[in-house]
């Protein structure tokens, strides 16, 4: 069925940079649109952005829009979070999922997720 | 962007109870409707997609239905290991996706 594993969650100021990685196993990255889905402490579920296989169409939501940016290397079977411009609100786990088309668009594998703390 | 309302937002019952949960789109998803279950600590997991479709490994007792705006979840025997919390999602149309707010559902 596959496996997907998140890295590269930790600890940054506000304003910093992180880079989180996600490495799949067990099925080819370059057949799938992927996806990030993040959690804040206590709340519920966040999706943050979607990539095509090719990195030919990305979408955001709106409140990552111009900080984070989604891409691939499906040649590495990896999939990255850039995040820039880090705030508070941004602290979360963070999840890699993959999207599988059949009968219409889900998230049919998911990552055990990267925690992600944006603090002074 | 559309909104998805689920409720209640938390539930207690007994095990083999039938539950129910809503989820409702602020416009039209046609069937585009999924939902998770997730428990503490843990990644979800896909339960139900497009609205009706039961996941390969998810036992028969869960099921969806619902097109357009409303759409339910049904757990026809609640078991102690359906203690978690339930999300929908919207997956239609540009890719701008969205989830429900999650209930919680607890075993009396």
């Amino acid at each position: 069925e596959g496996q997907l594993v998140e890295s590269g969650g930790g600890l940054v100021q506000p304003g910093g940079s992180l880079r989180l990685s996600c490495t799949a196993s067990g099925f080819a990255l370059d057949s799938y649109w992927m996806s990030w889905v993040r959690q804040a402490p206590g709340k519920g579920l966040e999706w943050v952005a979607n990539i095509k296989q090719d990195e030919s169409e990305k979408y955001y939501v709106d409140s990552v829009k111009g900080r984070f940016l989604i891409s691939r290397d499906n040649a590495k079977n990896s999939l990255y979070l850039q995040m820039n411009s880090l705030r508070a609100e941004d602290t979360a786990v963070y999840y890699c999922a993959r999207i599988s088309y059949i009968g219409g668009p889900h998230l049919d594998v998911w990552g055990q997720g990267t925690t992600v703390t944006v603090s002074s | 962007d559309i909104q998805m309302t689920q409720s209640p937002s938390s539930l207690s019952a007994s095990v083999g109870d039938r539950v129910t949960i809503t989820c409702r789109a602020s416009q039209s998803i046609v069937f585009y409707l999924n939902w998770y279950q997730q428990k503490p600590g843990k990644a979800p997991k896909l339960l139900i997609y497009s609205a009706s479709n039961l996941q390969s490994g998810v036992p028969s007792r869960f099921s969806g239905s619902g097109s357009g705006t409303d759409f339910t979840l049904t757990i026809s025997s609640l078991q102690p290991e359906d203690s978690a919390t339930y999300y929908c999602q919207q997956s239609y149309g540009d890719l701008v996706w969205t989830f429900g707010q999650g209930t919680k559902v607890e075993i009396k």
